[in-house]
């Protein structure tokens, strides 16, 4: 069964400063991985995706992640975050059955922004 | 395009009530899925469909169901509502191509509290 840990439940981090989120995931072939992000009251919005080919990904809002097979990681990074960045973040797992659209996620990872 | 719709947007009901939540994919997109999101649970997945079919069920009662309509909306709906029931509900709709790993694009939710 797949699965995703985020092992980080709240960050806070200086506005202007760089972030890693950390994200490891559990799933027995090839995975698609996504980063999601959530403000309060909102749905979810996709930050980025992998699915194959170059490991490092980038998304919207400057934000990239990095496809670790070896380490079972999808982090995502930021060189510098802005006070626009606090929320909540997901990382999730997509099957690789053609057909399968359920995404497992990750408990989120709350991220706080201090001037 | 517009994106994701869901209605409505707040919903407060009482112990053993039933409802129906609604979704609105965005155009084109065939797929909906729809995830519970919970402070305890975190986001969960309940249920997909695809042209009218539900192909992958998550974990649930049986109170919880759903359906999708020709023109690819769908509602879902839960019987017997229990206080654990409260939950942020969101849908969310992919553009099938013929691989595995389609993003989903979410919508907004619909909060459901139950008294």
């Amino acid at each position: 069964a797949q699965s995703v840990t985020q092992p980080d439940i709240h960050i806070t981090v200086s506005e202007g400063a760089s972030l890693e989120l950390r994200c490891n995931y559990s799933y027995g072939a090839t995975p698609y991985l996504f980063w999601y992000v959530q403000s309060p009251g909102q749905g979810l919005q996709l930050l980025l995706k992998y699915f194959s080919g170059d490991t490092l990904v980038q998304g919207i809002k400057g934000f990239e992640a990095e496809f670790k097979r070896s380490q079972s990681s999808f982090n995502l990074r930021k060189p510098s975050v802005h006070w626009s960045d606090a929320a909540e973040y997901f990382c999730a797992v997509g099957s690789d059955n053609f057909g399968n659209e359920k995404l497992t996620f990750g408990t989120g990872t709350r991220l706080t922004i201090i001037p | 395009k517009a994106g994701v719709t869901q209605t409505p947007r707040y919903l407060i009901k009482t112990r053993g009530q039933q409802v129906t939540l609604s979704c609105s994919p965005i155009s084109g997109h065939r797929s909906v899925s729809w995830y519970q999101q919970t402070p305890g649970q975190g986001l969960q997945f309940l249920f997909e469909y695809f042209s009218e079919t539900q192909r992958n069920k998550g974990n649930f009662p049986g109170r919880f169901s759903g359906r999708q309509f020709s023109n690819s909306r769908s509602e879902m709906n839960v019987s017997t509502l229990e206080l654990g029931d409260s939950a942020l509900y969101l849908c969310a709709s992919s553009l099938i191509r013929g691989r595995a790993g389609n993003e989903q694009f979410f919508g907004p939710g619909t909060r459901l509290t139950v008294l």
